[in-house]
């Protein structure tokens, strides 16, 4: 069973403009989360995270929120750029801290 | 620059054979990962090791095994391969349970059993 979703495959933005990711997870015993960027052919790469202890955590134009009491975290973009499209992976992390739960992925799409 | 290495971008095999797949790090992590992402289905985690010679199974080991001999390298082997199993396959790292860890990524193996 997935314990970490992403309901969203798809999202198209206008370049400048917000993109709100969102995630959802079911584990309430994760206590990390991870946002991966991901383009074709290509393996994923680090974005940014966020401990459980935390409900905001921001890195340039990029900031993710977490609502433990919803499971639920997104990423925001902003502003968005033609080089953000890419897939973006939400991932969590279990608490004997060995494994990683990730989604299924949102593909993001700027138009210029 | 920190380094998940694997050792083929593309690879196109036939039906039965054995496949192996290798990975390297470089930043003496404890953990070591095999994923395969498939269109809809995101990562899935197929083995991982958190030491040499130690392994556990992840949600889809079957038809898979896995090996490590030395602590940077952990290797994938498809036994008898099949068209299911034509995928990207991601080899990841990560140092032991610390708060602030992640997972490294190699670059990907675009794996096709024809």
């Amino acid at each position: 069973d997935q314990q970490v979703k992403q309901n969203s495959p798809s999202l198209s933005v206008q370049e400048g403009r917000i993109s709100i990711l969102n995630c959802d997870y079911t584990n309430s015993m994760f206590d990390y989360f991870l946002w991966y960027k991901k383009y074709p052919a290509e393996g994923p790469t680090f974005l940014i995270s966020i401990s459980s202890i935390k409900d905001k955590n921001e890195d340039g134009r990029f900031t993710v929120f977490l609502n433990k009491s919803a499971k639920h975290l997104s990423l925001h973009i902003v502003p968005s750029q033609p080089g953000d499209s890419a897939v973006y992976f939400c991932a969590a992390r279990g608490q004997a801290g060995n494994q990683f739960y990730f989604g299924t992925g949102t593909s993001l799409t700027v138009i210029p | 620059d920190v380094k998940v290495t694997q050792s083929s971008r593309y690879l196109v095999k036939r039906t039965g054979e054995k496949v192996f797949l290798e990975c390297v790090q470089d930043m003496d992590h404890e953990n070591m990962f095999w994923y395969r992402q498939d269109p809809g289905l995101g990562l899935r985690l197929i083995y991982f090791s958190y030491d040499v010679k130690m392994k556990e199974k992840g949600d889809i080991p079957e038809g898979y095994s896995v090996s490590r001999e030395k602590k940077e390298r952990f290797s994938l082997i498809l036994e008898s391969a099949s068209t299911n199993q034509t995928s990207m396959y991601l080899c990841a790292s990560s140092r032991r349970y610390s708060w602030n860890t992640e997972a490294f990524f190699g670059q990907g193996t675009r794996l096709t059993v024809v």
